[in-house]
């Protein structure tokens, strides 16, 4: 398997514009998790889904966040409009059962 | 609430032992584990232990729990340069959902 796959790696913005951030999880993986990694912050947990289906999205900072899972093997988190402080590393990761968390390379986000 | 503590930077030389610790305050944690991040990618499992033992080996790797005090530590012994890292701990509870990450501790290794 190829391993949590996360596009694009890197991503440049101009603030105000619509952000997409796409995940692949592992095949037969039933969790999946968005993460945000900053410097301030260390790494906070977004959202998560069990079986496609949103459980906990408290950790989503505000409106302009929204995340969706219409299928097992694909995710997206939307970031509409972007703002400079929205900068950073965005990590997708999925697990099946109680087993561990794989996470994805990662996609670092620059909005300016 | 729950949170997870470790220190920010640890420096060691080359062949030296590390040890990395951590605190936590969710008495419930059922699994506590050790994430190592290298530069420009995602974090990786290192090792785990339940919560019912107070020590876990794996090669040069010692993870020592006190769930009394609530704190973790992982040895890293004979630390070789490769070993430079971020290394997050983390808890989870017994569903294994979520789980809280610390901070890192970014471990430099001199030669």
């Amino acid at each position: 398997d190829a391993g949590v796959i996360q596009s694009p790696r890197h991503e440049v913005t101009e603030m105000g514009q619509e952000v997409t951030l796409r995940c692949k999880p592992i095949s037969g993986h039933d969790y999946l998790f968005w993460y945000r990694q900053t410097m301030m912050r260390g790494l906070e947990l977004l959202i998560y889904f069990n079986n496609n289906v949103p459980i906990d999205d408290s950790g989503m900072p505000e409106d302009r966040f929204s995340a969706k899972m219409p299928n097992a093997s694909f995710s997206t988190l939307k970031i509409q409009p972007s703002e400079p402080r929205d900068s950073a590393v965005y990590f997708c990761a999925s697990r099946l059962l109680y087993n561990e968390q794989f996470f994805g390379p990662g996609t670092r986000l620059t909005v300016l | 609430g729950e949170d997870v503590e470790q220190s920010l930077f640890l420096s060691v030389r080359e062949g030296d032992s590390s040890v990395i610790n951590c605190t936590y305050t969710d008495s419930s944690s059922t699994y506590l584990y050790w994430y190592k991040q290298e530069p420009g990618a995602g974090l990786q499992l290192l090792t785990y232990i339940f919560s019912n033992m107070d020590m876990k080996q794996d090669q040069r790797l010692t993870v020592l729990l006190n769930k009394k005090d609530k704190h973790l530590s992982l040895r890293i012994a004979d630390t070789q340069t490769g070993d430079s890292a971020i290394y997050f701990c983390a808890e989870g509870n017994q569903a294994g959902t979520a789980l809280i990450f610390g901070k890192g501790t970014t471990l430099s290794v001199s030669s």
